[in-house]
């Protein structure tokens, strides 16, 4: 158990609906990540935040939002769902914000869009 | 840009054999950090050892090693005598520190073992 805790574990929702999965962090730990791991495309980064401020993008669809809350949770927003953004959603958190920390994942969100 | 190439897209072999997982990334970035991760068929991610490009010590746990040869950009995973539960995909990661590269980890593609009873 990595201590990240992500909820829900698995959502099924239609074409063009909105999403909201959740992140609980490391106790201690700051910075979340957002990853999203797709037959076609891999494990790919999303966004980062830290201490609740944006900190790094990576491939992130315009439809996709996040934030960190003040008591470090964090959320992912997914709207007007496409078909193509079922996957598998990983939050990871570290102490620090950085390339020399460890980021240790949650156990992810399954996401299928029918 | 920082990439990760895992050429060995499945490997199979029979409980007990030892088995080496490749990995190799390039990066502009003078330091940089390299990281295995397992996922096994529950489908988390965990975590297994991180190295820093300017310690080139190999590093020994267990059953599991890693060879990091910065000469050729590689960071080897060795399973000595393998177990069924070391069956999963194991993915390779690389991060930096440069201005935008510095937080995201970069991921291979991963490979997936088979470890046969």
């Amino acid at each position: 158990d990595s201590g990240v805790t992500q909820t829900p574990k698995h959502l099924i929702t239609a074409t063009g609906q909105r999403v909201t999965l959740r992140c609980s962090p490391r106790s201690g730990d700051l910075s979340v990540y957002w990853y999203q791991q797709s037959l076609d495309q891999g494990l790919q980064f999303l966004i980062q935040y830290y201490n609740g401020e944006e900190r790094a993008k990576g491939n992130i669809l315009e439809r996709f939002s996040a934030q960190q809350f003040p008591d470090l949770h964090s959320e992912l927003n997914l709207s007007s769902l496409e078909l193509g953004d079922s996957a598998l959603y990983f939050c990871a958190s570290s102490v620090k914000d950085g390339g020399a920390v460890t980021q240790y994942f949650g156990p992810g969100t399954r996401l299928l869009v029918l | 840009a920082q990439k990760v190439t895992q050429a060995q897209t499945e490997i199979s072999v029979v409980e007990k054999e030892d088995v080496t997982l490749d990995c190799v990334y390039e990066t502009r970035d003078t330091t940089y950090y390299l990281f295995w991760y397992k996922q096994p068929p529950s489908g988390e991610l965990v975590f297994l050892i991180r190295r820093n490009s300017f310690d080139e010590q190999n590093e020994i746990s267990g059953r599991y090693s890693w060879n990091f040869q910065k000469s050729t950009s590689s960071f080897n995973f060795t399973i000595t005598a393998s177990q069924v539960v070391d069956s999963a995909v194991y993915f390779c990661a690389l991060s930096g520190i440069s201005s935008g590269s510095a937080r995201q980890l970069t991921f291979g593609s991963g490979t997936q073992l088979t470890v046969l009873p």
